[in-house]
């Protein structure tokens, strides 16, 4: 138990669905993070929230989009997705973004879109 | 992209110390180096971090070279349980500069 709850823990949606994945974090951090990981490829940061605000980005598709209505959760919004979007999504939660403290992961949501 | 070099793999016997090393020979004076692992299909766990000098916790000791160009993981009495992909990764602190960026870690194989 790392004090960080993703649901669902599996999630299988076909292209036109629209489905959301929740995270919460019971630690009292200021930043979340989600993060990808496909087969067999790294983890894969996908956006950083830190105090409620967006801060980062990396380049993801706008099929994601994530929502922070506060510091203690955190929700991907998924719609249209494409096969290849199938993986682990990963929630994290650290003290502040980009502070020596270390991350906390969630046990992950294993996404499949058919 | 990961600024860290590991050996894909690596097996170690049960109950033997396990010493995975990583190369971070780009690091700059003010990167941490730090170590997660992530058991499969689980959310990665922290092990430990440094900067220069050598740090132990009740899981695991790190060893960093003087030059910091390199360093190593050590599991003083690896179990089954240990069996995981470890990522070394540096990272410095401030914004965009402490996110953690993994790469592909070594997957230690622990055996019977």
């Amino acid at each position: 138990e790392t004090g960080v709850t993703q649901t669902p823990r599996h999630l299988v949606m076909g292209m036109t669905n629209k489905k959301s994945l929740k995270c919460e974090q019971h630690l009292g951090h200021n930043a979340m993070y989600w993060y990808k990981q496909s087969a067999k490829k790294p983890l894969e940061l996908m956006f950083v929230y830190n105090f409620k605000e967006q801060t980062e980005n990396n380049s993801v598709p706008s099929r994601f989009s994530p929502e922070c209505p506060n510091s203690s959760h955190l929700f991907l919004h998924l719609h249209t997705l494409q096969p290849e979007d199938s993986a682990l999504y990963l929630c994290a939660s650290s003290q502040d973004h980009g502070g020596p403290g270390e991350l906390f992961f969630g046990e992950g949501s294993r996404l499949t879109v058919l | 992209d990961a600024k860290t070099t590991q050996p894909p793999s690596m097996d170690c016997a049960e109950g033997r110390a396990a010493n995975l090393p990583c190369n971070h020979s780009t690091i700059s004076g003010n990167e941490y180096v730090y170590w997660y692992r992530q058991i499969h299909s689980q959310g990665p766990q922290y092990i430990i971090h440094g900067l220069k000098n050598n740090e132990t916790n009740e899981m695991a000791s790190l060893i960093i070279t003087e030059d910091r160009k390199s360093s190593t993981l050590i599991l003083p009495h690896a179990t089954l349980r240990d069996t995981a992909v470890y990522y070394c990764i540096v990272r410095d602190y401030g914004g965009s500069q402490g996110n953690l960026i993994f790469g592909k870690g070594t997957k230690l194989s622990v055996k019977p």
